[in-house]
């Protein structure tokens, strides 16, 4: 849904450290979810994503979980370095291809 | 990998004019387009989606005469905002779909004034 007026939600993480940043999507029938990296004044990249009938799924440095029971998704960043800096963003596919986005997490890594 | 090109990156225009944003699918072609409207420290909002060859679907909410958009081949879709205001000033994002998953232009940055 649209978080209008409300700021982001943001985790500070040390680098180094493993981060978590969790999402819950709003629709039991999306088939596909895709989390999207996303600096400031440019457009969403493409980190990872995972398709409904599965419930891990791994890439470098980042694993994505999808819990379907509770609609819950998350990002796990190992090692979190300094240009992990950013706003992530986790997105559901919904109906005929449209993809849209949850609220968003701003993470912040301590040097 | 697929690339989509937008622009402008940055417009700035005075009230009461109309602005055409540009989104092209350059090393793919694309069928479906979607546009996006992100305000500042919020998430991107689903505008429309934007057919080749045929109308736009509109989000509830989104008002199809102020935001006019046209797919007229399969590697350029166009948004345009008519006769903008202030409150229309925003971050406006075009995606597309391809074999690489869906792919985000840059954005476009408008401020009307």
């Amino acid at each position: 849904g649209e978080s209008v007026g409300l700021h982001l939600p943001t985790l500070s993480v040390q680098e180094g450290d493993n981060s978590i940043i969790n999402c819950a999507y709003s629709n039991s029938a999306s088939d596909y979810f895709i989390w999207y990296k996303q600096e400031s004044g440019k457009g969403p990249q493409f980190i990872i994503d995972i398709r409904s009938n599965m419930d891990k799924r791994q890439g470098q440095r980042v694993t994505v979980l999808l819990n379907k029971t509770v609609k819950h998704l998350s990002l796990q960043i190992a090692a979190t370095q300094p240009g992990d800096s950013a706003v992530y963003f986790c997105a559901e596919r919904t109906s005929y291809q449209k993809v849209t986005f949850g609220i968003g997490t701003k993470l912040q890594v301590i040097p | 990998g697929a690339v989509v090109s937008q622009h402008p990156s940055r417009v700035i225009c005075k009230s009461g004019t109309s602005v055409k944003i540009e989104c092209r699918s350059l090393d793919f072609q694309a069928t479906t387009m979607f546009w996006y409207r992100q305000f500042p420290k919020q998430s991107l909002m689903l505008m429309a989606t934007s057919n080749e060859g045929s109308k736009a679907t509109y989000e509830q909410g989104v008002e199809k005469d102020k935001f006019l958009i046209n797919h007229a081949s399969l590697t350029l879709s166009t948004l345009t905002v008519t006769s903008a205001h202030p409150e229309d000033s925003s971050f406006y994002i075009c995606s597309a779909n391809n074999n690489y998953g869906y792919t985000f232009g840059s954005g476009t940055r408008l401020t009307v004034v």
